[in-house]
């Protein structure tokens, strides 16, 4: 079974600084990908970042990285110089091997203030 | 914009009609899902259809019927639904077979009230 943990229900930050969105994951599969989904306030759920088991770097996609510990089984997001349409609801989820499933963390919550 | 279309985006709906949500994508992707969401909750799979075959079923009340007519389009057709259904549904499309490297891409997802 897999199983994602994301401990921070919600975040503040200040705008044009940096912040780190935990997620910690637990799973029996050697191969496995972990993703970041962001959700603004309107529903839609955005693709953000990928990581795969076995890529030995982190993954970046503008301004935002992934900072991936294997060992301690982490997967953080980080966004760097928040800005004000950053504000939403952020999940982080994994997929195993086989076809099909999706496990989602229960989100945080990140507000960027002015 | 997202490259996956979902209609309608507001339903508002009694007990005893029977409407259909529809969802349409032109990514070339053989994967195609439903999720119910709850406010402040993460998104729970209802079905997964592979290659146009029904592939998971989370368990769902029969008055929630998928049909996936191509590999295009995904429907969700509603009958009899009850108060606690009252979510908003989304529906996301994956490469595939939907493995670890694929991320979801989802639509803008139906918000539908019963009441």
């Amino acid at each position: 079974a897999q199983k994602i943990t994301q401990t921070q229900p919600g975040m503040f930050v200040q705008e044009k600084e940096a912040v780190t969105l935990d997620c910690t994951y637990d799973t029996s599969d050697q191969s496995y990908g972990l993703f970041w989904y962001k959700q603004p306030s309107s529903g839609e759920m955005i693709f953000l970042i990928y990581q795969g088991s076995y890529d030995e770097q982190n993954a970046t996609e503008g301004r935002y990285s992934l900072n991936f510990q294997k060992a301690r089984k982490s997967a953080n997001l980080v966004i760097s110089a928040s800005q004000l349409g950053d504000s939403a609801m952020y999940f982080c989820a994994m997929r195993g091997p086989n076809a099909g499933k999706s496990t989602f963390g229960d989100g945080t919550t990140l507000t960027v203030k002015p | 914009d997202t490259e996956v279309t979902q209609t309608p985006k507001h339903l508002v709906m009694g007990m005893t009609n029977k409407k259909s949500l529809k969802c349409e994508q032109h990514m070339g992707h053989r994967a195609m899902y439903w999720y119910k969401q709850k406010a402040k909750k993460p998104p729970e799979l209802m079905f997964v259809y592979s290659y146009e075959k029904l592939s998971i079923n989370e368990s769902v009340p029969s008055r929630f019927s998928p049909e996936c007519p191509n590999s295009s389009l995904l429907n969700l057709h509603l009958h009899a639904l009850q108060p606690e259904d009252s979510a908003l549904y989304l529906c996301a499309s994956s490469q595939g077979k939907g493995g670890s490297n694929q991320p979801q891409h989802f639509g803008d997802g139906t918000r539908l009230s019963i009441l």
